[in-house]
């Protein structure tokens, strides 16, 4: 019963260095979507994509690189991590409906990511 | 454009007190959804409630309630007799239909906590 899981679950990164937050679900589901919360903050969009193969941008795009390459993966990428990209990352996924209804999403427990 | 308003940043309460929480929404779309989502302490984003726009009825979940109100924009989520498991941030979230693959707009949340 894993549902949307994210990892690594904490992360510490010097500023100019990059990695991939990986987020895989097992619901089968169409749509994926990253967020990031900023401390006392609401989350905000930063990528989703409908399936595989599209995505497209959020409301916080810049900096952040996304593939979907799969139906279950849809990992984030940092280039060139910079201090305002410390955050806590949010992956979540959402079923598609045949009366297109917007379904709840399911989110993942987050990685916490610093950038010194 | 999408815009959700928590205008309580932090709510305190006693154990047992009634407590309501606000959210006001903007959007142009006519159909829409709207949920709530709880965030405790272990960070962690937990799905309360969904809502469309065509069903303005009142829901009621065990302590739980939602008044959703078109003619003010509004979706007010009221706990009764709280609890000290109660205490998280609570995030109202909006969904236009004619937004692609579901995307949500939060609130920037309420922090609630009820104190023993």
């Amino acid at each position: 019963n894993a549902g949307v899981t994210q990892t690594p679950k904490f992360r510490i990164l010097k500023i100019g260095q990059s990695m991939t937050l990986q987020c895989t679900q097992d619901m089968n589901h169409n749509y994926m979507y990253w967020y990031r919360q900023d401390p006392g903050m609401g989350l905000k969009l930063i990528y989703y994509s409908v399936g595989a193969g599209i995505t497209d941008k959020g409301e916080v795009p810049n900096g952040y690189n996304v593939s979907r390459s799969t139906t279950e993966d849809f990992p984030l990428r940092l280039e060139l991590a910079a201090p305002s990209q410390t955050s806590v990352y949010f992956c979540a996924s959402s079923p598609w409906r045949e009366d297109n209804s917007n379904q709840p999403q399911h989110f993942g427990d987050g990685t916490r990511l610093s950038i010194l | 454009a999408q815009k959700v308003t928590q205008a309580q940043t932090e709510i305190s309460v006693v154990e047992k007190e009634d407590v309501t929480l606000d959210c006001v929404y903007e959007t142009r779309d006519t159909t829409y959804y709207l949920f709530w989502y709880k965030q405790p302490p272990s960070g962690e984003l937990v799905f309360l409630i969904r809502r469309n726009s065509f069903d303005e009825q009142n829901e009621i979940s065990g302590r739980y309630s939602w008044n959703f109100q078109k003619s003010t924009s509004s979706f007010n989520f009221t706990i009764t007799a709280s609890q000290v498991v109660d205490s998280a941030v609570y995030f109202c979230a909006l969904s236009g239909r004619r937004a692609s693959g579901s995307r949500l707009t939060f609130g920037e949340g309420t922090q609630l906590t009820v104190n023993p």
